[in-house]
């Protein structure tokens, strides 16, 4: 069965530095890999995914990710950290082999001003 | 609308009642889903419907809880003799993998609280 770790409950970063929200993730075959961000009293967004190709992924708000198949990981970055950005993020893993995702636990971002 | 939907935003119930949770996905999308989002438990899932295959029913967390798809399209999440530990968000995705479309679109979820 898949499953996923992000394995801090919050991150804090000031304005302008670079961020980095960290998800391991184990599943049997090879895995389609998710980002998603949950703003306050908002549904949850898509914001990037891995599926094939390119290790490096980019996706909305100036947000990238990259898969790193021995490591199990596919940490969520972003070179510039606005205070907009501050809010709660999900990764998910879905096998290839079937339509199953499981998100992990969350992690919240705050972005200090 | 364009997007998922979902209905009631919010429910009150009394412990020991029956709910029903609806859900309404984009139109055409093959896959829908339930989650519950409990306060420092992320994103649980529940159950996922795809085409006419049968549910996959591993995260539904006790025989209280049941969902049904029908014709493909509305589904509804039941929840019966309801518990305090019940109280959540219950989320609703829909995907259609069928098109290459891998990532959910998420509906805004029902707040469920059981006095």
């Amino acid at each position: 069965a898949q499953s996923v770790a992000q394995p801090e409950d919050q991150v804090n970063v000031a304005e302008g530095n670079p961020l980095t929200v960290k998800c391991t993730y184990s599943v049997s075959g090879n895995p389609y890999l998710f980002w998603y961000v949950q703003y306050p009293n908002r549904g949850l967004q898509f914001l990037l995914k891995y599926i094939t190709g390119d290790n490096l992924v980019k996706g909305s708000y100036g947000f990238e990710a990259e898969f790193n198949k021995s490591q199990t990981s596919f940490h969520l970055k972003k070179p510039s950290a606005l205070v907009s950005d501050s809010a709660l993020y999900f990764c998910a893993v879905r096998d290839r082999r079937d339509d199953k995702i499981i998100f992990g636990k969350g992690t919240r971002l705050h972005i200090l001003p | 609308g364009a997007g998922v939907s979902q209905s009631p935003s919010n429910k009150v119930t009394e412990k020991g009642k029956d709910v029903e949770l609806r859900c309404d996905p984009i139109s055409g999308h093959t896959a829908l889903y339930w989650y519950r989002q409990s306060l420092g438990q992320g994103l649980e899932f529940l159950i996922y419907f795809q085409g006419n295959s049968a549910p996959d029913k591993s995260g539904l967390p006790s025989d209280r809880f049941s969902a049904e798809r029908t014709g493909g399209s509305v589904s509804t999440l039941t929840i019966q003799r309801t518990q305090q530990e019940d109280s959540a968000v219950y989320l609703c995705a829909s995907s259609n993998r069928l098109a290459g479309h891998n990532e959910q679109f998420f509906g805004p979820g029902t707040r469920l609280t059981v006095l």
